[in-house]
Protein backbone atom coordinates (compact mmCIF):
# COMPACT_ATOMS: atom_id res chain seq x y z
CA UNK A 1 0.00 0.00 0.00
CA UNK A 2 1.71 3.20 -1.74
CA UNK A 3 2.08 6.35 0.97
CA UNK A 4 0.78 9.39 -0.24
CA UNK A 5 3.17 10.45 -3.24
CA UNK A 6 4.42 13.68 -4.23
CA UNK A 7 6.17 14.89 -7.47
CA UNK A 8 8.47 16.22 -8.56
CA UNK A 9 10.83 16.02 -5.55
CA UNK A 10 12.85 19.12 -6.45
CA UNK A 11 11.91 21.51 -8.55
CA UNK A 12 13.54 24.39 -9.87
CA UNK A 13 11.93 27.29 -11.69
CA UNK A 14 12.83 30.27 -12.99
CA UNK A 15 10.62 33.87 -12.04
CA UNK A 16 7.50 34.19 -13.91
CA UNK A 17 7.57 30.61 -15.11
CA UNK A 18 4.63 28.26 -13.31
CA UNK A 19 4.96 25.36 -11.14
CA UNK A 20 3.10 22.30 -11.33
CA UNK A 21 3.03 20.29 -7.86
CA UNK A 22 1.42 16.81 -7.38
CA UNK A 23 -0.01 14.48 -5.28
CA UNK A 24 -1.06 11.33 -5.35
CA UNK A 25 -3.24 10.33 -1.70
CA UNK A 26 -3.05 6.81 -0.74
CA UNK A 27 -5.18 4.41 -2.23
CA UNK A 28 -8.76 5.20 -1.11
CA UNK A 29 -8.28 8.25 0.95
CA UNK A 30 -10.13 11.00 -1.05
CA UNK A 31 -9.47 14.44 1.39
CA UNK A 32 -6.33 15.91 0.46
CA UNK A 33 -4.39 18.64 2.25
CA UNK A 34 -1.54 20.86 0.56
CA UNK A 35 0.84 22.82 3.88
CA UNK A 36 3.78 25.31 2.53
CA UNK A 37 6.86 25.06 4.50
CA UNK A 38 8.68 28.43 4.22
CA UNK A 39 12.63 27.84 5.23
CA UNK A 40 13.56 27.55 9.26
CA UNK A 41 9.31 27.89 9.93
CA UNK A 42 6.94 25.34 10.69
CA UNK A 43 3.88 24.10 8.38
CA UNK A 44 1.20 25.99 7.53
CA UNK A 45 -1.97 25.22 6.35
CA UNK A 46 -3.25 25.93 2.32
CA UNK A 47 -6.28 24.24 1.20
CA UNK A 48 -8.16 21.42 1.49
CA UNK A 49 -9.92 19.50 -0.76
CA UNK A 50 -12.63 16.15 -1.39
CA UNK A 51 -12.62 14.82 -5.12
CA UNK A 52 -13.80 17.94 -7.31
CA UNK A 53 -14.57 20.21 -4.58
CA UNK A 54 -12.21 22.26 -2.75
CA UNK A 55 -13.72 22.43 1.05
CA UNK A 56 -11.39 25.61 2.61
CA UNK A 57 -8.75 27.30 1.24
CA UNK A 58 -8.44 30.11 3.85
CA UNK A 59 -4.79 29.26 3.48
CA UNK A 60 -4.19 29.82 -0.52
CA UNK A 61 -2.79 33.57 -1.25
CA UNK A 62 -5.40 35.36 -2.81
CA UNK A 63 -3.44 35.21 -6.51
CA UNK A 64 -1.38 33.22 -8.28
CA UNK A 65 -2.20 29.75 -6.19
CA UNK A 66 -4.88 27.55 -7.15
CA UNK A 67 -5.15 23.76 -6.39
CA UNK A 68 -7.57 21.05 -8.03
CA UNK A 69 -8.49 17.26 -7.29
CA UNK A 70 -10.34 16.00 -10.33
CA UNK A 71 -12.32 12.67 -10.66
CA UNK A 72 -9.67 10.95 -11.74
CA UNK A 73 -5.72 11.69 -11.33
CA UNK A 74 -3.76 13.30 -8.33
CA UNK A 75 -4.41 16.85 -7.07
CA UNK A 76 -2.55 19.17 -8.18
CA UNK A 77 -1.22 22.91 -7.11
CA UNK A 78 -0.59 25.37 -9.28
CA UNK A 79 1.33 28.31 -8.94
CA UNK A 80 1.42 30.78 -11.60
CA UNK A 81 4.28 33.37 -12.38
CA UNK A 82 6.39 32.13 -9.39
CA UNK A 83 8.54 34.60 -7.65
CA UNK A 84 11.57 34.63 -4.74
CA UNK A 85 9.33 33.92 -2.27
CA UNK A 86 7.27 31.13 -3.24
CA UNK A 87 10.66 29.08 -2.60
CA UNK A 88 9.83 26.53 -0.10
CA UNK A 89 8.86 23.17 0.46
CA UNK A 90 5.61 22.16 0.02
CA UNK A 91 3.78 19.27 1.35
CA UNK A 92 0.78 17.25 0.61
CA UNK A 93 -1.23 15.22 3.11
CA UNK A 94 -4.47 12.80 2.69
CA UNK A 95 -6.65 10.84 4.48
CA UNK A 96 -9.51 8.48 4.35
CA UNK A 97 -13.00 10.26 4.49
CA UNK A 98 -13.77 8.76 8.01
CA UNK A 99 -11.15 6.25 9.66
CA UNK A 100 -7.44 6.66 9.04
CA UNK A 101 -4.87 8.60 10.25
CA UNK A 102 -3.53 11.82 8.50
CA UNK A 103 -0.15 10.54 6.01
CA UNK A 104 2.17 13.46 4.79
CA UNK A 105 3.98 12.71 1.55
CA UNK A 106 7.73 13.46 1.03
CA UNK A 107 6.87 17.07 -0.04
CA UNK A 108 8.09 19.09 -2.95
CA UNK A 109 11.10 21.43 -2.53
CA UNK A 110 10.57 24.31 -5.09
CA UNK A 111 13.32 26.49 -5.53
CA UNK A 112 12.54 29.94 -8.02
CA UNK A 113 15.65 31.51 -8.86
CA UNK B 1 -7.64 31.33 17.68
CA UNK B 2 -6.10 27.87 17.66
CA UNK B 3 -2.31 28.31 18.51
CA UNK B 4 0.53 25.62 19.24
CA UNK B 5 3.84 27.52 20.61
CA UNK B 6 7.07 25.52 21.04
CA UNK B 7 9.20 27.80 23.02
CA UNK B 8 12.47 26.00 22.56
CA UNK B 9 14.24 26.80 19.05
CA UNK B 10 17.04 24.76 19.42
CA UNK B 11 18.27 22.07 21.71
CA UNK B 12 21.34 20.44 21.68
CA UNK B 13 22.13 17.65 24.12
CA UNK B 14 24.97 14.72 24.43
CA UNK B 15 23.74 10.94 23.42
CA UNK B 16 22.15 9.24 26.08
CA UNK B 17 20.58 12.18 27.65
CA UNK B 18 17.04 12.64 28.01
CA UNK B 19 15.65 15.45 26.59
CA UNK B 20 11.85 16.62 27.19
CA UNK B 21 10.55 19.02 24.42
CA UNK B 22 7.47 21.47 25.13
CA UNK B 23 4.14 22.12 23.22
CA UNK B 24 1.74 24.59 24.67
CA UNK B 25 -1.41 24.71 22.71
CA UNK B 26 -4.52 27.20 22.83
CA UNK B 27 -7.68 26.39 21.61
CA UNK B 28 -11.61 26.80 22.96
CA UNK B 29 -12.91 23.48 20.82
CA UNK B 30 -13.37 21.21 23.47
CA UNK B 31 -13.15 17.96 21.20
CA UNK B 32 -9.59 18.34 19.68
CA UNK B 33 -6.49 16.15 18.67
CA UNK B 34 -2.73 17.07 19.06
CA UNK B 35 0.00 15.37 17.09
CA UNK B 36 3.88 15.51 17.10
CA UNK B 37 6.09 14.69 13.84
CA UNK B 38 9.87 14.44 13.52
CA UNK B 39 11.06 15.77 10.34
CA UNK B 40 14.70 14.39 9.55
CA UNK B 41 17.06 16.31 7.77
CA UNK B 42 15.89 14.14 4.76
CA UNK B 43 12.92 16.64 4.98
CA UNK B 44 10.27 14.34 5.09
CA UNK B 45 7.51 14.45 7.75
CA UNK B 46 7.29 10.95 10.22
CA UNK B 47 4.15 10.97 12.10
CA UNK B 48 4.62 9.70 16.07
CA UNK B 49 1.69 10.18 17.32
CA UNK B 50 -2.10 11.40 17.66
CA UNK B 51 -3.95 12.43 21.06
CA UNK B 52 -7.82 12.88 21.51
CA UNK B 53 -8.47 15.57 23.78
CA UNK B 54 -9.95 12.90 26.01
CA UNK B 55 -8.01 10.67 26.75
CA UNK B 56 -5.38 12.29 28.91
CA UNK B 57 -3.44 9.23 29.65
CA UNK B 58 0.34 9.19 29.20
CA UNK B 59 1.98 7.43 26.42
CA UNK B 60 4.97 5.33 26.28
CA UNK B 61 6.55 3.98 23.00
CA UNK B 62 9.94 2.64 23.46
CA UNK B 63 12.26 5.33 23.70
CA UNK B 64 9.44 7.99 23.11
CA UNK B 65 6.93 9.18 25.87
CA UNK B 66 4.09 12.21 25.94
CA UNK B 67 2.61 13.74 28.88
CA UNK B 68 -0.39 15.10 27.80
CA UNK B 69 -2.20 17.75 30.52
CA UNK B 70 -5.15 19.61 30.12
CA UNK B 71 -5.38 21.75 32.90
CA UNK B 72 -1.75 23.85 31.78
CA UNK B 73 -2.86 23.21 27.53
CA UNK B 74 0.48 21.62 27.11
CA UNK B 75 1.50 17.76 25.51
CA UNK B 76 5.22 17.51 26.35
CA UNK B 77 7.52 15.07 24.49
CA UNK B 78 10.61 13.36 26.17
CA UNK B 79 13.18 11.31 24.47
CA UNK B 80 14.77 8.69 26.73
CA UNK B 81 18.63 7.93 26.42
CA UNK B 82 19.08 10.03 23.41
CA UNK B 83 20.84 8.33 20.09
CA UNK B 84 22.03 10.55 17.27
CA UNK B 85 19.37 9.24 15.03
CA UNK B 86 17.14 11.60 17.03
CA UNK B 87 18.61 14.28 15.80
CA UNK B 88 15.54 16.67 13.68
CA UNK B 89 12.96 18.96 13.80
CA UNK B 90 10.29 18.15 15.70
CA UNK B 91 6.53 19.37 15.27
CA UNK B 92 3.39 19.46 17.18
CA UNK B 93 0.31 20.30 16.04
CA UNK B 94 -3.34 20.63 16.94
CA UNK B 95 -6.34 19.80 14.77
CA UNK B 96 -8.41 22.66 14.55
CA UNK B 97 -11.71 21.48 14.29
CA UNK B 98 -11.96 18.13 16.35
CA UNK B 99 -12.36 15.45 13.67
CA UNK B 100 -8.40 14.56 13.79
CA UNK B 101 -9.12 13.11 10.46
CA UNK B 102 -10.43 15.73 8.71
CA UNK B 103 -9.51 19.50 9.92
CA UNK B 104 -6.76 20.94 9.02
CA UNK B 105 -3.72 21.52 11.30
CA UNK B 106 -1.53 23.92 13.59
CA UNK B 107 1.47 23.79 13.91
CA UNK B 108 4.10 24.75 15.79
CA UNK B 109 7.09 26.36 14.93
CA UNK B 110 9.48 22.97 15.87
CA UNK B 111 12.22 22.79 17.84
CA UNK B 112 15.42 21.47 16.66
CA UNK B 113 16.56 18.72 18.53
CA UNK B 114 20.70 17.88 17.73
CA UNK B 115 21.97 14.98 19.55
CA UNK B 116 25.68 14.85 19.87
CA UNK B 117 27.69 11.52 20.06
Amino acid sequence: NAGVMQNPRHLVRRRGQEARLRCSPMKGHSHVYWYRQLPEEGLKFMVYLQKENIIDESGMPKERFSAEFPKEGPSILRIQQVVRGDSAAYFCASSHSGGDGYTFGSGTRLTVV
Amino acid sequence: AQKVTQAQTEISVVEKEDVTLDCVYETRDTTYYLFWYKQPPSGELVFLIRRNSFDEQNEISGRYSWNFQKSTSSFNFTITASQVVDSAVYFCALSEDGSGNTGKLIFGQGTTLQVKP
